[in-house]
């Protein structure tokens, strides 16, 4: 089956830092993905979705000079959370998908801002 | 706006004892009603598409069912690895900017 790879599993930072997460489609190509933001017993929260090649389209209310997103090639996407501080803490969720196909998810990343 | 609303939002159930989980949703045209299940700290499964009234879909003891308002996810006999948020989502938007709408999900405790 499908499989997304996101990594890492958890971080934890000091606050001013600047955290990347890499997700990366292993078994197809994903000509796109999406980023998520998850808090404790909600749901996921669409953060951007990102086109192969494209620039990011983010959702509303979400800082774009914040939350850079990369997707440089088809099985893999990039967000880096520029100068994080602890209100950004929270569960990172990618998931990609090929046309006409579901959606499939990582593992999460964990971000903990010290 | 594409709307999901899940019920019950938590459930307690006794190995073996079988009921169903629902997903209500309204949107302006159907393009996909998806079930995944997401175990604590980890990213959704992806489980069913459902795209048609009348539609079911069968995963050992779980099987998704659509209607034109409503899907639902029945489980039976689950035993205690069933437990977990099941998380039912549309499909929103055109194609090539499409967004899955998710709802709050269901956490489901099964009891040995």
């Amino acid at each position: 089956g499908a499989v997304v790879s996101q990594h890492p599993s958890w971080v934890i930072c000091k606050s001013g830092t600047s955290v990347k997460i890499e997700c990366r489609s292993l078994d197809f190509q994903a000509t796109t993905m999406f980023w998520y933001r998850q808090f404790p017993k909600q749901s996921l929260m669409l953060m951007a979705t990102s086109n192969e090649g494209s620039k990011a389209t983010y959702e509303q209310g979400v800082e774009k000079d914040k939350f850079l997103i990369n997707h440089a090639s088809l099985t893999l996407s990039t967000l880096t959370v520029t100068s994080a501080h602890p209100e950004d803490s929270s569960f990172y969720i990618c998931s990609a998908r090929e046309p006409s196909q579901p959606q499939h998810f990582g593992d999460g990343t964990r971000l903990s801002i010290l | 706006e594409d709307q999901v609303t899940q019920s019950p939002e938590a459930l307690r159930l006794q190995e073996g004892e079988s009921s169903s989980l629902n997903c209500s949703y309204t949107v302006s045209g159907l393009r996909g009603l998806f079930w995944y299940r997401q175990d604590p700290g980890k990213g959704p499964e992806f489980l069913f598409t459902l795209y048609s009234a009348g539609e079911e879909k069968e995963k050992e003891r779980l099987k998704a069912t659509l209607t034109k308002k409503e899907s639902f996810l029945h489980i039976t006999a689950p035993k205690p690895e069933d437990s977990a948020t099941y998380l039912c989502a549309v499909l929103d938007g055109i194609q090539g900017a499409q967004k899955l709408v998710f709802g709050q999900g269901t956490r489901l405790t099964i009891n040995p």
